[in-house]
């Protein structure tokens, strides 16, 4: 069984762009998490989608926004980049039957010039 | 507050001895417990959990942990490190939907000859 892949693996934007990353699950998973990671806040959660609906949100602003779609792919887009937002960004999908494992991409590396 | 502390940012071993990597956790609720690995350019990869039962859990690649509520602890072992294992490690808790993990800053394993 395929693993979750996110594409593209790596983006070079500049301060006041936007920018969408996607994200495909495995199969069969149904709820879409992402996290950003970077060296000084380590790993924060940003949003869960399930069902096409956003069901749980973390502390971001909401120049980041998603969408799940009805195949449970999923997209994150960032407004009026900073340079602060420059991040690994992880995308990780689980079944949502019960006790839950989630399973992570590879990650899209943005850098923000 | 919600946290998870991984007290030790850089542990080195040599190949061959023992290994513990410490993880406490404040969480409100009945806590979900993960350890994570990642390596260089890499997504998470899952290493063992803990949801309920015996308080001693088994993971891959040998790794064990062991959860202590009096403690809030759930610390990492492995008995023989091998030069593979060198990489970062990330203790999580999240609720039973597994979701919104909260991560430590994580502890980065080198390993010497």
């Amino acid at each position: 069984k395929a693993g979750v892949t996110q594409t593209p693996r790596y983006l070079i934007k500049t301060r006041g762009q936007q920018v969408t990353l996607s994200c495909s699950p495995i199969s069969g998973h149904r709820s879409v998490s992402w996290y950003q990671q970077t060296p000084g806040q380590g790993l924060q959660f940003l949003f869960e989608y399930f069902s096409e609906t956003q069901r749980n949100k973390g502390n971001f602003p909401g120049r980041f926004s998603g969408r799940q779609f009805s195949n449970s792919r999923s997209e994150m887009n960032v407004s009026t980049l900073e340079l602060g937002d420059s991040a690994l960004y992880l995308c990780a999908s689980s079944l949502d039957s019960g006790e839950e494992t989630q399973y992570f991409g590879p990650g899209t590396r943005l850098l923000v010039l | 507050a919600q946290s998870v502390t991984q007290p030790d940012i850089h542990i080195t071993v040599s190949e061959g001895a023992s290994l513990e990597l410490r993880c406490n956790y404040s969480y409100g609720a009945t806590p979900y417990l993960f350890w994570y690995v990642q390596s260089p350019g890499q997504g998470l990869q899952l290493l063992l959990k803990y949801f309920s039962g015996d308080t001693l859990v088994q993971g891959i690649k040998g790794f064990e942990a062991e959860f202590k509520r009096s403690q809030s602890s759930f610390n990492l072992r492995k008995p023989s490190v091998h030069w593979s294992d060198a990489a970062e490690y990330f203790c999580a808790v999240g609720d039973q939907a597994g979701t919104a993990l909260i991560f430590g800053k994580g502890t980065t394993l080198s390993v010497s000859s």
